[in-house]
């Protein structure tokens, strides 16, 4: 259980271009998606924090404007790279998390990971 | 702010060796800490938190505040262990409640050989 699928899984598009890559939780309603991008050799970094139905929440130095996010439902959440440029190649990872009630802190399940090419 | 340290990029151990994947952390307040792994070519998953005190795959992690440490334990390594691991606390998501965002440490590379 508690599966995420991002697609696609690789995509490579030309410089001026946007692009969108979607995150479903397949198999629960995810009451938080997380958007990390992650270059090679490196850290995971936490972009953005979305709930379902309102704005997402960047952290500093994204750029809201560059990166959109959209989480219409409980299952998907988008996230587009507008005017795309080779500085934005990069791994892009989604997570979601469900709420389990308490006070404990819920799980985060990662999706696959997209990686994006910037011409 | 929640901040941890991965002191080694690389960690290289021979099967059956015990292996320590080091983590510090330095915040106040008490600390939460997952560790947080991704073997080749998969994605990545939650391997165990200092809360549930529980051993995953053979691998412990004691949270010892005098030190801010989280380091990651195993006493007899295998092969399959060889993967990245990462250290991370969680802290509050902007929504509250008990969703939370990660800050991840730069991450130790483990190999096994055998």
């Amino acid at each position: 259980g508690a599966v995420v699928s991002q697609h696609p899984s690789w995509v490579i598009c030309k410089s001026g271009t946007s692009v969108k890559i979607e995150c479903r939780s397949l198999d629960f309603q995810a009451t938080t998606m997380f958007w990390y991008r992650q270059f090679p050799k490196q850290s995971l970094m936490l972009m953005a924090t979305s709930n379902e139905g309102s704005k997402a929440t960047y952290e500093q130095g994204v750029e809201k404007d560059k990166f959109l996010i959209n989480h219409a439902s409980l299952t998907l959440s988008t996230l587009t790279v507008t005017s795309a440029h080779p500085e934005d190649s990069s791994f892009y990872i989604c997570s979601a998390s469900f709420s389990r009630g308490g006070n404990s802190y819920n799980e985060q399940f990662f999706g696959p990971g997209t990686r994006l090419t910037v011409l | 702010a929640q901040r941890v340290t991965q002191p080694e990029k690389l960690l290289s151990v021979f099967k059956g060796a015990p292996v320590e994947l080091k983590c510090n952390y330095s915040y106040s307040g008490s600390p939460e800490l997952f560790w947080y792994v991704q073997y080749s070519r998969q994605r990545l998953q939650l391997l165990l938190r200092h809360i549930s005190r529980e051993s995953i795959k053979g691998f412990t992690a004691d949270l010892n505040k005098g030190e801010t440490s989280f380091h990651l334990k195993k006493p007899f390594a295998q092969e399959e262990d060889s993967a990245m691991y990462y250290c991370a606390p969680p802290s509050r998501a902007p929504s509250g409640g008990s969703n939370y965002k990660l800050t991840f440490g730069k991450g130790t590379l483990l190999t096994v050989n055998p």
